[in-house]
């Protein structure tokens, strides 16, 4: 039941775009999205519930795709701040989250 | 208007010992949530409390594991006969409610190392 996540890494340049897909093989109730940093507690970025419902940062976006039971999330004129490992949590009606294995994010300057 | 806080922040002990890692969710929130976490990988779900009973504890690894939550408000995790695969980081966090839709918030985590 652990989502899958891709890239598993990628390297910016400060000011450039990058996707973070994340994908399950299971129906979806709600898709949790949390950035660590080295050595810190994950943070909260984003949730997306099944019915279109999201909360989260101004200025992060992402969607969820039911069907597909698929969600990517955006990451758009990327700062430098925009490092860390993003993890995707998918939760199945059960109030719990499974999280994935992370995307490893670096931004050049 | 403190976050999560857990003690300790490093645990070492040797193997067979007992450990007790603390967490102290923030103020008014009812859900509390363990996760493990290894180098490289993801938090792994342990267990969760819904007030001060487990609602679902079937991420515990075994029955050296257990976790208590005795007044709705601080946890305990308690590992006995630790063993040297019990070495990883120990997230705790929480959130105003369990179910969809609620941010978790976490803390820094306790690093238990087992020699």
């Amino acid at each position: 039941q652990q989502p899958v996540q891709s890239p598993q890494a990628v390297i910016l340049r400060e000011g450039e775009d990058a996707v973070i897909n994340c994908s399950s093989s299971k129906a979806l109730y709600s898709v949790h999205w949390y950035r660590q940093k080295h050595g810190e507690a994950p943070v909260f970025l984003m949730i997306l519930l099944k019915g279109g419902e999201q909360k989260g940062h101004d200025k992060i976006s992402a969607s969820f795709n039911e069907k597909k039971q698929q969600s990517s999330l955006y990451l758009t004129a990327s700062q430098l701040s925009y490092s860390g490992t993003y993890f995707c949590g998918t939760e199945y009606g059960d109030d719990k989250i499974i999280f994935g294995k992370g995307t490893r994010l670096h931004i050049l300057p | 208007g403190a976050g999560v806080s857990q003690t300790p922040s490093n645990k070492v002990t040797e193997k067979g010992k007992y450990v007790e890692l603390r967490c102290d969710p923030i103020s008014g929130h009812t859900a509390l949530y363990w996760y493990r976490q290894s180098l490289g990988q993801g938090p792994e779900f342990l267990i969760y409390f819904q007030g001060t009973g487990a609602a679902d504890d079937s991420g515990l690894p075994n029955d050296r594991f257990f976790a208590v939550r005795p007044e709705g408000s601080v946890s305990t995790l308690k590992i006995q006969r630790t063993e040297r695969g019990d070495s990883a980081v120990y997230l705790c966090a929480s959130s105003q409610t369990s179910g969809r839709g609620n941010e978790q918030f976490f803390g820094p985590g306790t690093r238990l190392t087992v020699l």
